[in-house]
C-alpha cells in the first residue's frame, strides 16, 4: 500500500547530540511537511518542501533543519537537541491540487536525555 | 493568521451514544480537514470538507463555509473512536498551509 513511513518510531538522544529523523513516501506527492507535536497540543508546522522549494515557518528555531534529496525522502535534522525538543515529530505529504488532503506518517517520538 | 477553535475540549461518552464536535474558524477557507489521532499518535484523515456534507459509515461532517464552522457527527460511538479529533483549515487567500485547532479529546467507555 502506498503510504508515508517514518523511521524510527522512537528515538532517544542526548542533550546536544545531533539527531536525524527520516520520512519516506510512496504516494509520489510533491509536498512534504514536518510537524512538531508536544503532549496534549496540536501539531505545529515546522517547515515544508513544495517540490524542491523549502518553506520555513517564521517561528521555527534555527536548530531545526531539513533536507529533501529526492521526491520520496525528507529528513529532519535537529542540530543540538534540548530538553524542550522532546516531542512527537510527524511527517505528512500532499499533492497540492484543488483537493489537497494531507496524509500523515505514524510519527517519531523523540526523547532527549 | 487564521484562528481555529474546537469545542468541546473534552468529551466522555458511553458506548453507543452520539456526539457532535464543532470547529469554528475566523476566515474564508479553501481546505478543511477532520483528523482522528489514535492513542499511538497516528493522524488519520477522516474528511476533506471545505463545504457541504459528507458521510462515511457512522461518521458524517458538515461545513457551512458562509458561517465559518464545521461539525463532525459520531453516531453509535465505539471504544475505538477514542482519541483526539482535530480540525485543520487552510485560508483561502494567498498561499498558506493547514492550521490546526487544539482538538477535542474523546473517551468512549464500554
Amino acid at each position: 500500500d502506498a503510504m508515508v513511513i517514518q523511521n524510527p518510531r522512537y528515538q532517544v538522544t542526548q542533550f546536544g547530540k545531533p539527531v536525524t529523523l527520516s520520512c519516506s513516501q510512496t504516494l509520489n506527492h510533491n509536498v512534504m511537511y514536518w510537524y512538531q507535536q508536544k503532549s496534549s497540543q496540536a501539531p505545529k508546522l515546522l517547515f515544508h518542501y513544495y517540490d524542491k522549494d523549502f518553506n520555513n515557518e517564521a517561528d521555527t528555531p534555527d536548530n531545526f533543519q531539513s533536507r529533501r534529496p529526492n521526491t520520496s525522502f525528507c529528513f529532519l535534522d535537529i542540530r543540538s537537541p534540548g530538553l524542550g525538543d522532546a516531542a512527537m515529530y510527524l511527517c505528512a505529504t500532499s499533492r497540492r491540487t484543488s483537493v489537497d488532503i494531507q496524509y500523515f506518517g505514524a510519527g517519531t517520538r523523540l526523547s532527549v536525555l | 493568521g487564521i484562528q481555529v477553535e474546537q469545542s468541546p475540549p473534552d468529551l466522555i461518552l458511553q458506548e453507543g451514544a452520539n456526539s457532535t464536535l464543532r470547529c469554528n474558524f475566523s476566515d474564508s477557507v479553501n481546505n478543511l480537514q477532520w483528523f482522528h489521532q489514535n492513542p499511538w499518535g497516528q493522524l488519520i484523515n477522516l474528511f476533506y470538507i471545505p463545504s457541504g456534507t459528507k458521510q462515511n459509515g457512522r461518521l458524517s461532517a458538515t461545513t457551512v463555509a458562509t458561517e465559518r464552522y464545521s461539525l463532525l457527527y459520531i453516531s453509535s460511538s465505539q471504544t475505538t473512536d477514542s482519541g483526539v479529533y482535530f480540525c485543520a483549515v487552510e485560508r483561502r487567500s494567498g498561499y498558506s498551509t493547514l492550521t490546526f485547532g487544539k482538538g477535542t479529546m474523546l473517551l468512549v467507555s464500554p
